[in-house]
């Protein structure tokens, strides 16, 4: 089983949509948890932490689940440059372990 | 304050040619990721490393490929006898080594092999 795994999508939603990704991971002892965000042909960078109460910024909302271990993200009122690719991250230890990653595209 | 460092942002290497591929971690930064990303795909984890030693390489291929970082100066990706599939973006990103904080990426190395 893969440290941290993702739907490798692609999410195709129009404009406005509400889009949730989904993550699990294997390790019960990780501590922190992230999304990153990675555009075509670009680094990826941090979009939010996610905490274990759950935390929205603007648009996105970050759950977390320690007892099933997983970790979602949710974008509400797609706009068309929400489109990249989203990356789950854990954090174990001294550790950083990235998914591969679930790409959207969202459509006029 | 200088992010992750990555260079050559692009590289051509003919086949059996060898590529080096250099990354400057952030200041204060002493564990660095490499990951390689063929066009269309996810990242894909190869190494891990902090100062002078190799922590997980669990992802690297066995052969031709290697990786260091020493004590002084970047972290350093080294392909041997470069092959067209090994084209693709190759990224690299550095930490505190304190899990609970983020992991900051370079903006990569395109390899292209002709």
């Amino acid at each position: 089983r893969k440290e941290v795994e993702q739907d490798p999508g692609p999410f195709n939603v129009p404009e406005g949509a509400t889009v949730a990704f989904n993550c699990t991971y294997s390790n019960s002892a990780s501590q922190s948890f992230f999304w990153y965000r990675q555009d075509c042909r670009k680094e990826p960078k941090l979009l939010m932490s996610v905490y274990s109460s759950g935390n929205e910024d603007g648009r996105f909302t970050a759950q977390l689940n320690r007892a099933s271990q997983y970790i979602s993200l949710l974008i509400r009122d797609s706009k068309l440059s929400d489109s990249a690719t989203y990356l789950c991250v854990v954090g174990e230890g001294f550790k950083t372990i990235f998914g591969a990653g679930t790409r959207l595209f969202v459509k006029a | 304050n200088a992010g992750v460092m990555q260079n050559p942002r692009h590289l051509v290497r003919r086949r059996g040619q060898e590529a080096r591929l250099r990354c400057s971690p952030m200041k204060g930064h002493s564990h660095v990721y490499w990951y390689r990303q063929l066009p269309e795909e996810g990242l894909k984890f190869m190494v891990y490393l902090q100062k002078e030693n190799i922590i997980d390489e669990s992802g690297m291929p066995k052969e031709r490929f290697s990786a260091e970082f020493p004590k002084e100066g970047p972290s350093i990706l080294r392909i041997q006898q470069v092959v067209r599939g090994d084209s693709a973006a190759y990224f690299c990103a550095s930490s505190d080594g304190q899990g609970a904080t983020e992991a900051f990426f370079g903006q990569g190395t395109r390899l292209t092999v002709v």
